[in-house]
Order: C-alpha cells, then sequence, then structure tokens
C-alpha cells in the first residue's frame, strides 16, 4: 500500500461546478496535511493546509480532514479553467511525502 | 526575493555521463530538499539537509547519487555515471524550519534526459 493514495484522474469538472479531490494516507501518526497546485510545466505551491480534523475554508478552496479515516480532500467551489492542473497530496509524519497527483481539467 | 533557484533548466547527456545540478535555496531558509520527480512514481524525496547538514538519504537511489551543501546557499546533486531511468524532473525545495507553516517552496526544477 502506498504511503499517499489519490486518484490519478483525469478529473473533468465543467466550469462553475465543485471539483472534489480525495486523499488517503496510511500513517495513523501523521500531523500536517498539504494540498499543492501543479501547473503543467510548473512547480508544486503550496495552496492549503490543515492540521486539524474537520473543514477549513480559504476563498473558493475548502480542505477536508477525518483523521479516523485517515482520509483528506479537497473541495474546489465555482471552478474556473485556471484551476486545471494537477493536485498534489502531502502528508507530513517523519518527513513529507506526496501522493502522486490528481490531474483536474476544468471544461469551459 | 528570487525564489529557490536551480541550475540548469535542461540537461541532455549521455549514459555513462557525469551530471551536476545546482540550488540556491531562497535566503533565511535552513532546510533544503531534493526531489525528482515521474509520471510513473510522482514526486520522491532524495534527500534533505537542516543547517547545511544532511538529515535523511534514505531517498537516494543508489551510490551513483550524491548530494552536498557546503554552506547555507548552495547545494548540488551529483549524478555519477548517469542511466536513463535517471530521466526526470529534479526539484530543490527550501523552506524555514522555525515558521507556524511547514510550507516548502519549490525552484523551477532540471529537466534531466539521459540518452
Amino acid at each position: 500500500q502506498k504511503e499517499v493514495e489519490q486518484n490519478s484522474g483525469p478529473l473533468s469538472v465543467p466550469e462553475g461546478a465543485i471539483a472534489s479531490l480525495n486523499c488517503t494516507y496510511s500513517d495513523r501518526g501523521s500531523q500536517s496535511f498539504f494540498w499543492y497546485r501543479q501547473y503543467s510545466g510548473k512547480s508544486p505551491e503550496l495552496i492549503m493546509f490543515i492540521y486539524s480534523n474537520g473543514d477549513k475554508e480559504d476563498g473558493r478552496f475548502t480542505a477536508q480532514l477525518n483523521k479516523a479515516s485517515q482520509y483528506v480532500s479537497l473541495l474546489i467551489r465555482d471552478s474556473q479553467p485556471s484551476d486545471s492542473a494537477t493536485y498534489l497530496c502531502a502528508v507530513r509524519g517523519e518527513k513529507l511525502t506526496f501522493g502522486t497527483g490528481t490531474r483536474l481539467t476544468i471544461i469551459p | 526575493d528570487a525564489g529557490v533557484i536551480q541550475s540548469p533548466r535542461h540537461e541532455v547527456t549521455e549514459m555513462g555521463q557525469e551530471v551536476t545540478l545546482r540550488c540556491k535555496p531562497i535566503s533565511g531558509h535552513n532546510s533544503l530538499f531534493w526531489y525528482r520527480q515521474t509520471m510513473m512514481r510522482g514526486l520522491e524525496l532524495l534527500i534533505y539537509f537542516n543547517n547545511n547538514v544532511p538529515i535523511d538519504d534514505s531517498g537516494m537511489p543508489e551510490d551513483r547519487f550524491s548530494a552536498k551543501m557546503p554552506n547555507a546557499s548552495f547545494s548540488t546533486l551529483k549524478i555519477q555515471p548517469s542511466e536513463p531511468r535517471d530521466s526526470a524532473v529534479y526539484f530543490c525545495a527550501s523552506r524555514y524550519s522555525g515558521g507556524a507553516i511547514d510550507e516548502q517552496f519549490f525552484g523551477p526544477g532540471t529537466r534531466l534526459t539521459v540518452l
């Protein structure tokens, strides 16, 4: 079992709809959870982080964490074409471990 | 700040040649990370340094890979000899470990192609 698992996609979402990205992790001792966005040919950039169970909202982005289920998700409301990118889930246990990413395409 | 600087941005070499990738972290950051990204394996941590000292090199694939950080503003990742399976994008990232947010800032990456 991979330490951090994501559906590779591609995930296609109509413009204006909600995009839902999911991530599961294996290390129950993990304390911090991150979502990075990576545009094609570019480097990853941090867009959200969450440390506690529940939801955390920042603009159109909401991160959700459920430690009991070892599950973290990212919701993007009112999806825009500029949100088309690969989204990497990262989990900090002893070190920061990245998932392989989900490729998201917003369809105008 | 200029952000994390990496050079070269692209490198094409032949199998068996030595390759050296370079990184300048953000000034004031005390942790530096080297990652490798491929389609199949995603983003993998190779090695990281705290205060110029290598802390975890368990991700270095084999003895052909070596990394150094002689001072707080410079690090190198060397592959000798290179092989076609080393072809990937290599990212350097840095962070300030005493910050409130555990955020790593990535450089633009070096795209390595070994023929």
